[in-house]
C-alpha cells in the first residue's frame, strides 16, 4: 500500500529558531500533499496545499512567509517553521493522494 | 457553523457493547465521507469509506443520509482495542486529489 514517510517524530527547538519537517512518498509519486496542523483536542486543521513545482496554496489564516513549503520532486515535500514560537507548538501532519489518502506519522514540535 | 460537526465525548463503554457515533456537515455539495480513527498522538488512519446505501466491515457500519447531510458510524461487540477518536471526514470531490474537512473527532473508551 502507499506510505508516506514523515521525519522528525517529534522535535523540540529554542524560540525563534527553524524547523523543517519533510515528507516522503515511498512507493508512489505523489502531485499533492497536504499539511495540516493539530492542537490537542482539536481537529486537523488543514494549513496548505503543496504541489510538486509549484508554489503551495495557503489556507486562510496561514502566514506563507513562516510555513514555508517546497515541493521539489514528486516524492519529497517539506514544511519549515521559521522563526518558531511557543504557539506554533503543535502536531504537524502531511498527507498524501493515491486512490485514498495516506497520512504521514507526524511531527510533534515543541518550542521553549 | 463548523463544516463538520461531531460530538466530542468521551463515550465510555463497557466492552462488548454497541456504541454509534453521529457526525452533520454543512456542505450539501460534498461528495465523499469516511470515518478515521486516530490514536493518541498518532496519525489518522482509515477507518472506512461511508457509501450512500450503507457500508459494513465487520463489527462497524457507517450509513449517510445526503438528505439530512448526517454520517453514523455503529460499533457492535466494543473491544478495548477500539479505544480510540474517531474523525468523521468530508471530501467535497470525488476521486480527486481535494482538501479533507475533518471533524473534532468522537473519543470512544472502552474498559473492562
Amino acid at each position: 500500500g502507499a506510505v508516506v514517510s514523515q521525519h522528525p517524530s517529534w522535535v523540540i527547538c529554542k524560540s525563534g529558531t527553524s524547523v523543517k519537517i519533510e515528507c516522503r512518498s515511498l512507493d508512489f509519486q505523489a502531485t499533492t500533499m497536504f499539511w495540516y496542523r493539530q492542537f490537542p483536542k482539536q481537529s486537523l486543521m488543514l494549513m496548505a496545499t503543496s504541489n510538486e513545482g509549484s508554489k503551495a496554496t495557503y489556507e486562510q489564516g496561514v502566514e506563507k512567509d513562516k510555513f514555508l513549503i517546497n515541493h521539489a520532486s514528486l516524492t519529497l515535500s517539506t514544511l519549515t517553521v521559521t522563526s518558531a514560537h511557543p504557539e506554533d507548538s503543535s502536531f504537524y501532519i502531511c498527507s498524501a493522494h493515491r486512490v485514498g489518502y495516506t497520512f504521514g506519522s507526524g511531527t510533534r514540535l515543541t518550542v521553549v | 457553523r463548523k463544516e463538520v460537526e461531531q460530538d466530542p465525548g468521551p463515550f465510555n463503554v463497557p466492552e462488548g457493547a454497541t456504541v454509534a457515533f453521529n457526525c452533520t456537515y454543512s456542505n450539501s455539495a460534498s461528495q465523499s465521507f469516511f470515518w478515521y480513527r486516530q490514536d493518541c498522538r498518532k496519525e489518522p488512519k482509515l477507518l472506512m469509506s461511508v457509501y450512500s446505501s450503507g457500508n459494513e466491515d465487520g463489527r462497524f457500519t457507517a450509513q449517510l443520509n445526503r438528505a439530512s447531510q448526517y454520517i453514523s458510524l455503529l460499533i457492535r461487540d466494543s473491544k478495548l482495542s477500539d479505544s480510540a477518536t474517531y474523525l468523521c471526514v468530508v471530501n467535497p470531490n470525488t476521486g480527486t486529489a481535494s482538501k479533507l474537512t475533518f471533524g473534532t473527532g468522537t473519543r470512544l473508551q472502552v474498559t473492562l
